[in-house]
Order: structure tokens, then C-alpha cells, then sequence
């Protein structure tokens, strides 16, 4: 299964700046996702991050606040914009198939 | 209905125990089912996938009910490792993507 390498794995930001996480694949992978995990909560999905084009969001996210880029089938970046103290949460990136998913280790957003 | 429902938890339960997880969903038309751990401030690992044959992996058995739209999950000889919380999964969301129940966390005691 694909090992996901995600940064940062933490960090804490003043309200109203911009944070952009990083995932990288270490095998080319059709499908990649953005999820949020609040806590105490199970897992929320943000969007699917589409290779070549723009990405797909859920009900309740939207680009302006959460862009995504896919550039190649191995490597994907979520911005988290204009922060307020509800986006403290944890942010994970999954890639995989029907057989399965894995998980970057996550990262622990505080905003401050 | 929630697309993914589990049982409520914490379940505490002394080492050596068994253990049993339930879980149902809505769709009918999900492909596959998992059961995930989630360790504390760890990401989701996958602890196996779940077949309508049913499988079993050392002291752990997931079983796959298409016709009630039910999964479950046995833990046998409970470890002091075994405390996680377990996710329900299944995959076939609009996207493709894996839709989460809220998970149940299990603290096994010595």
C-alpha cells in the first residue's frame, strides 16, 4: 500500500493567515482525498483532490477557503485560508483504491 | 439515518476478554467495508478489510452482512494494545472516497 509522507505535523497560527499542508505519495495514486477530524469526532470529508483538474469539495467546504492543488498523481497541497479558531482541528490526506486507503500522520492545526 | 452507525461507546474491558463491534450502513450499493484503528493522535490505520465470507486475522474476526447492511468486528484475548478506537468503513461515497462511522474506543484493562 502507498506510504504517505505529510507536513507539517503541527502548528499553531494567528487568525486570519493562511496555512498550506503538504502531501506526498510515494507511487502514483488515481484517487486522493482531504479529510478534517475535530475532536472527539470521526473523520469529515473536505474533497477529492483531482489530478489535472480543480478539485471536487463536499457539501459545506468550499474552494475559496480551502484550495487544493494536484499537480501530478503523486503529490497534493491543501490550504487552509483566512483562519479562524473553528479550523483548529486535525487535517489527514488519504490516497489508495477500493482495496483499501492509507493515511498521512495527520496535521494538528491550532489558531490562535 | 447516518450513512455509517456504530455502537456507542467507551467499552471497557479487562485484558483477556472478548470483545464485539457492530456496525450498520445505509448505502446498499457500498463496495467494500474496513475496519480501521485509530490510535490517540495517531492518523487511521487500516486493521483489515471485511468479506461477506467473513475473514478472520489471528484474534480478530470481521464479519459482512449485505442483506441487513451490517459489519462486525471480534476481538478475542483482549491486549492492553487492543485499546484504540475502531472505525467502521465503508468504501463507495459520492467521490469514491471512504465515509467514517464515528469510531468506538476500547480500553483494555489489566
Amino acid at each position: 500500500s502507498a506510504v504517505i509522507s505529510q507536513k507539517p505535523s503541527r502548528d499553531i497560527c494567528q487568525r486570519g493567515t493562511s496555512l498550506t499542508i503538504q502531501c506526498q505519495v510515494d507511487s502514483q495514486v488515481t484517487m486522493m482525498f482531504w479529510y478534517r477530524q475535530q475532536p472527539g469526532q470521526s473523520l469529515t470529508l473536505i474533497a477529492t483532490a483531482n489530478q489535472g483538474s480543480e478539485a471536487t469539495y463536499e457539501s459545506g467546504f468550499v474552494i475559496d477557503k480551502f484550495p487544493i492543488s494536484r499537480p501530478n498523481l503523486t503529490f497534493s497541497t491543501l490550504t487552509v485560508s483566512n483562519m479562524s479558531p473553528e479550523d483548529s482541528s486535525i487535517y489527514l490526506c488519504s490516497a489508495g483504491d477500493v482495496y483499501g486507503y492509507t493515511f498521512g500522520s495527520g496535521t494538528r492545526l491550532t489558531v490562535v | 439515518r447516518k450513512e455509517v452507525e456504530q455502537d456507542p461507546g467507551p467499552f471497557n474491558v479487562p485484558e483477556g476478554a472478548t470483545v464485539a463491534f457492530n456496525c450498520t450502513y445505509s448505502n446498499s450499493a457500498s463496495q467494500s467495508f474496513f475496519w480501521y484503528r485509530q490510535d490517540c493522535r495517531k492518523e487511521p490505520k487500516l486493521l483489515m478489510s471485511v468479506y461477506s465470507s467473513g475473514n478472520e486475522d489471528g484474534r480478530f474476526t470481521a464479519q459482512l452482512n449485505r442483506a441487513s447492511q451490517y459489519i462486525s468486528l471480534l476481538i478475542r484475548d483482549s491486549k492492553l494494545s487492543d485499546s484504540a478506537t475502531y472505525l467502521c468503513v465503508v468504501f463507495g461515497g459520492s467521490q469514491g472516497n471512504l465515509i467514517f462511522g464515528k469510531g468506538t474506543k476500547l480500553s483494555v484493562k489489566p
